[in-house]
């Protein structure tokens, strides 16, 4: 079992529409980032949270530290926001990210 | 732009040759990683640079091979690949080692498969 579970692995949705993607985690952390990943390959960063809300644009991102859970929230979605969004943990000893597998989200006109 | 630079962006290796991955970040970072994204799965750690030091090698086959002659070059030499070595080849730097509270900055990738 991987120490962090991503659901769904797939997710379509129509232009417009409210979106949640779902990130668990089995290790004590110190931040929790969210990544996205275009079908060229490049990866951004769009998220790194340890405790609470962030947001950016249309993005939120949520992080509950005593239920090892975290949200990323997409509001009024739109075809480019197609990609795969990963989510890493960091833990306080190392120098590594510990990655989930991604969710393929596909928003269709 | 995302501030790190891979090259080439597609490579087609035979079991016998040896190539070169290229990766360049001008960012003033002092940590650099290369990750390996084979289909369906997470990424992996294969290698970890600070201040041109490896400081992590993640049970890598020999057959990989990596170089940082400084803080804004990073290479990956390949030779005698396997075909299960075809992958998405990521290069990322930071602005310090311990990347789980410090961004990560990947470039594009370098797509290798391997005949």
């Amino acid at each position: 079992k991987n120490e962090v579970e991503q659901s769904p692995q797939n997710l379509t949705a129509q232009e417009g529409e409210f979106i949640t993607i779902n990130c668990s985690y089995s290790v004590g952390i110190s931040a929790l980032h969210w990544l996205q990943q275009h079908p060229g390959g490049g990866i951004v960063s769009l998220f790194m949270l340890s405790s609470g809300k962030k947001k950016h644009g249309r993005l939120i991102a949520t992080i509950n530290i005593q239920e090892k859970h975290s949200s990323l929230h997409i509001t009024a979605s739109h075809p480019r926001d197609s990609a795969v969004y990963i989510c890493a943990v960091g833990v306080t000893s190392g120098s590594r990210l510990t990655f989930g597998e991604g969710t393929q989200l596909t928003v269709n006109p | 732009e995302t501030g790190v630079t891979q090259t080439p962006r597609h490579l087609v290796m035979g079991m016998t040759n040896k190539k070169s991955l290229k990766c360049e970040q001008h960012l003033g970072h002092n940590a650099m990683y290369w990750y390996k994204q084979s289909a369906k799965k997470p990424l992996e750690l294969m290698f970890v640079y600070s201040l041109e030091e490896r400081v992590e090698n993640n049970s890598v086959p020999s057959r990989f091979s990596p170089e940082c002659p400084n803080s804004s070059h990073l290479f990956l030499h390949l030779h005698t690949l396997q075909p299960e070595d075809s992958a998405l080849y990521l290069c990322a730097s930071s602005p310090r080692l311990s990347s789980y509270n410090s961004p990560l900055h990947f470039g594009n990738g370098t797509r290798l498969t391997v005949t």
